[in-house]
């Protein structure tokens, strides 16, 4: 069965800083795998994905995630953290067999000191 | 503009009482999805639908129903048999499940509280 692990539920980070949200998964299957965002009381908006095609993915707002098979790790990183980029952030891995479900990881809380 | 619509925005119950939650998308996906998002647990998979007149239960579908009569709509009921339904519902769609790497778009969710 696929998973995600999310360490960290709450990371902080000051303005101007990197910021480093890590994301690992454990699949039997080759992985799909996504982060999304969420700002309070609203929906998911999808940062970026990984569908095998290169290792290092490109989203949106500045950031970029790397998969790593031999660390089986998808960490989401941008260089320089702003203060509009706190909100709550999620990996996903897609699951094997039908109808493409997605398994969430708990979520990392990003807060961006000034 | 295209796009996922949940009402209402937040909806308050008494217990016992069944209520209705409105998804919508005029997106023309195929697939649609219901999760229930508590604080520090992610989110479930509530139930799914991949075509019209066909849903599957997801892994915490006990106490919720859903139908699916019109690609566009994807209602969920949930029922008195839910013990614990105050929550945050998030509705969500995708083009296709034919491919590993479609993604699934959200909709603004719909708060529950039931006292």
């Amino acid at each position: 069965a696929q998973s995600v692990t999310q360490l960290g539920s709450h990371v902080s980070v000051s303005e101007g800083a990197l910021v480093l949200l890590r994301c690992n998964y454990s699949s039997s299957v080759p992985p799909y795998l996504f982060w999304y965002v969420q700002y309070p009381n609203q929906g998911l908006q999808l940062l970026l994905k990984y569908t095998s095609a290169a290792t290092l993915v490109k989203g949106i707002n500045g950031f970029e995630a790397e998969f790593k098979k031999s660390e089986t790790s998808f960490h989401l990183t941008k260089p320089s953290a702003h203060m509009s980029d706190a909100a709550e952030y999620f990996c996903a891995v897609a699951r094997a067999g039908s109808a493409r479900q997605l398994t969430f990881g708990s979520g990392t809380q990003l807060t961006v000191l000034p | 503009d295209g796009g996922i619509t949940q009402s209402p925005k937040y909806l308050f119950r008494k217990e016992g009482q069944n209520v209705t939650l409105s998804c919508e998308q005029n997106l023309n996906h195929d697939a649609m999805y219901w999760y229930r998002q508590d604080p520090g647990q992610g989110l479930r998979l509530i139930y799914y639908s991949q075509i019209v007149n066909d849903f599957q239960k997801g892994d915490i579908a006990e106490g919720y129903s859903v139908s699916r009569e019109k690609k566009e709509s994807f209602p969920l009921t949930v029922t008195s048999a839910q013990k614990n339904p105050t929550a945050f519902y998030l509705c969500a769609s995708s083009t296709s499940t034919a491919h590993f790497g479609n993604e699934q778009y959200f909709g603004p969710g719909t708060r529950l509280t039931v006292t």
